[in-house]
């Protein structure tokens, strides 16, 4: 089954404890990305992957790191996790030639005390 | 920075057509997207429109854009209880970043 994964699935953990959301996609897809959905505020893209080793700031890069090592992960890290980083976390996928057809995984609830 | 803006709650009837809006302002942007999302789930992408066209139809959706007045809507006919989501508006100026809007929560009583 085409999918895209992500563990941990909720999270709860201390400011200044570094920590990473993994991102798994099965559908041999070019382009990853990362959001985080805030209400009010719909989804803000984090950062991108064009492919691998290749990635790109989002709106809201500050506090993320990412990497590209393989094609099929794309984790994101929180190296000193802040409590206003308490989100929902999505991360998507697609081919890059349709990147509008992009796939989202089930999100990962993340609270920091 | 460019924004994307809808109202937040849309209610309808069942059976009713739903319009949902969104305005945007990024004058450059190249695909319009709407998204659903269902409780507890990710994104589902619903249509997309590309900048070059005014209108497109997918079953019961319609998807209207007014590229002078950057204004993008989406269309449910025939609305059912199984509609009821949040709908997101997004933009893309080159397909590699997008921009959401803060969603549509749309419900549909019986």
């Amino acid at each position: 089954e085409a999918q895209v994964t992500q563990n941990p699935r909720y999270l709860i953990t201390v400011t200044g404890k570094k920590l990473t959301v993994t991102c798994s996609q099965n559908m041999n897809h070019e382009y990853m990305s990362w959001y985080r959905q805030d209400p009010g505020l719909g989804l803000r893209q984090i950062y991108y992957s064009m492919n691998v080793e290749v990635t790109d700031k989002g709106d809201v890069p500050e506090g993320y790191k990412v990497s590209r090592k393989e094609k099929r992960n794309f984790p994101l890290i929180l190296e000193s996790p802040s409590p206003n980083q308490t989100s929902l976390y999505f991360c998507a996928s697609s081919f890059r030639r349709e990147k509008y057809e992009q796939y989202f995984g089930p999100g990962t609830r993340l609270t920091v005390t | 920075g460019e924004d994307v803006e809808q109202s937040l709650f849309l209610s309808v009837r069942e059976g009713d057509s739903s319009v949902i809006n969104c305005t945007y302002t990024d004058s450059s942007s190249t695909y319009l997207y709407w998204y659903k999302q269902e409780p507890g789930a990710g994104l589902q992408l619903l249509t997309y429109i590309f900048s070059n066209m005014d209108m497109k139809q997918d079953q019961r959706l319609t998807v209207l854009l007014n590229k002078k007045d950057k204004h993008l809507s989406l269309r449910i006919a025939d609305t059912q209880t199984g509609d009821s989501a949040i709908y997101f508006c997004a933009e893309s100026r080159n397909n590699n970043d997008m921009r959401f809007g803060a969603g549509t929560r749309l419900t549909v009583k019986p």
